[in-house]
């Protein structure tokens, strides 16, 4: 079957330390997005990318990384920059130009400070 | 800057009874999407909205969509406490290629029995 795959499914970051989530899709989706969720909020575009070797910042960069080398990958890092990095973090993807179809969700990697 | 606001925020309901969720947006869009949360889990799709008038139905749930009032619904009707999860709206920036998505802050349904 399809899917998005996230791992891991929990984190623990100590203070300093950088840590990389990852995002797998089998989906042949051309975009592939990561979103940060805070409890009882919305989602957060964190980046988001269109292409292989390409993307883009959504509203709330600062402090995290993505690469996409491949595009069936999406890994984020939450740099020591990132000053309150616990959160739920969800991974998407959709097809580029295709609006009937939603975007699928990841089952998330919950991240916490130790 | 395109922002969605979702309300009821939070909402008690007993079984049985209907209720509708509103989902208002500033700027024009032409997408709209509900997505069903339950606890800790992930996002699940539940209806994609694309034209003025769009109605899709499943199940005890209906979505709308008017994109003159920029104004979404998602009515429950005589709801059971399989319902209970986060529902949030998510609206697509017009004219987007990329399908970017701005969300609402979620209603949270609790159904009682």
């Amino acid at each position: 079957d399809g899917g998005i795959t996230q791992s891991p499914k929990y984190l623990f970051r100590k203070e300093g330390q950088n840590v990389t989530l990852s995002c797998e899709q089998n989906l042949n989706h051309d975009a592939m997005y990561w979103y940060r969720q805070d409890p009882g909020q919305g989602l957060r575009l964190i980046y988001y990318s269109q292409i292989v070797n390409d993307f883009q910042k959504g509203d709330i960069a600062e402090g995290y990384s993505v690469s996409r080398e491949k595009k069936e990958s999406f890994p984020l890092t939450v740099t020591s920059a990132q000053k309150n990095p616990t959160a739920f973090y969800l991974c998407a993807s959709s097809f580029l130009v295709s609006p009937n179809q939603p975007q699928h969700f990841g089952d998330g990697t919950r991240l916490s400070i130790l | 800057e395109l922002k969605v606001e979702q309300n009821p925020l939070f909402l008690s309901m007993q079984e049985g009874k209907n209720y509708t969720i509103y989902c208002n947006y500033s700027t024009t869009s032409d997408r709209l999407y509900w997505y069903r949360q339950d606890p800790g889990k992930s996002l699940e799709s539940l209806f994609v909205l694309l034209s003025n008038g769009a109605v899709k139905q499943e199940g005890r749930l209906m979505a709308s969509l008017d994109t003159k009032a920029r104004l979404s619904t998602l009515h429950i009707t005589a709801a059971v406490h399989d319902l209970s999860a986060t529902y949030f709206c998510a609206v697509a920036y017009y004219g987007g290629a990329t399908n970017k998505l701005i969300f609402g802050t979620g209603t949270l349904l609790a159904v009682q029995p």
